[in-house]
């Protein structure tokens, strides 16, 4: 079964603060790592999808990174409208996604 | 990208009653669909996917006479929440892949339905 355990479950940043939200994964056969924003009462909004180990993308002040074993969202310099939750999620065979129960991340001005 | 909406955005019912909720993707077509449940502070839990053409798949533990799915075309899903009872209430949000396209899945906008 797959498996997406995120961490830390909340993050309190000052403005300008970067940090590192992390996303470890099991998973038989990896098809695509996920991170998506979720603001209260929305849907989640997609930032980025990962296939492969040492892949890395950026958006933004936001920069992800995939390894066998997990991935990282770097969040640099941010500011109070980064304050989102930021789900984590895998697939494996068909296009059904796992998700991480999320990170809640609060940046104060 | 991609736009999927949901309608309605919010709906109080009484208990024994039963809601639809529809999915459209506007932009593009979805063979496939996918109905999720949101409990406050707790992730996305995949209740079942939609097959345009054919029966619906659930997870474990989800009831399909209760909830019920429908996808009636390539653009439209519906979810109807049957005998709603308060233990029903929670976020209802649905996602897309679009047909032969990326691995991206986008998500509609949720739908709070809160059950008296």
């Amino acid at each position: 079964e797959d498996q997406v355990t995120q961490s830390p479950e909340a993050l309190r940043l000052q403005e300008g603060e970067s940090s590192s939200l992390n996303c470890s994964y099991t998973v038989s056969g990896l098809r695509g790592l996920f991170w998506y924003r979720q603001d209260p009462g929305k849907g989640p909004e997609f930032l980025f999808t990962l296939y492969s180990a040492g892949e890395e993308k950026e958006k933004e002040r936001l920069k992800a990174t995939l390894t066998k074993k997990e991935s990282f969202l770097h969040i640099t310099a941010p500011k109070p409208e980064d304050s989102a939750t930021y789900l984590c999620a895998v697939r494996a065979n068909d296009y059904k996604l796992s998700f991480g129960a999320g990170t809640t991340v609060t940046v104060r001005a | 990208g991609a736009v999927v909406s949901q309608h309605p955005s919010w709906v109080i019912c009484k208990s024994g009653t039963s809601v639809k909720i529809e999915c459209r993707s506007l932009d593009f077509q979805a063979t496939t669909m996918f109905w999720y449940r949101q409990f406050p502070k707790q992730s996305l839990m995949l209740m079942a996917t939609s097959n345009e053409g054919s029966k619906a798949t659930y997870e474990q533990g989800v009831e399909k006479d209760k909830f019920l799915i429908n996808h009636a075309s390539l653009t439209l899903s519906t979810l109807t929440v049957t005998s709603a009872h308060p233990e029903d209430s929670s976020f209802y949000i649905c996602s897309a892949p679009p047909k032969g396209g990326t691995n991206e899945q986008f998500f509609g906008p949720g739908t709070r339905l809160t059950v008296l």
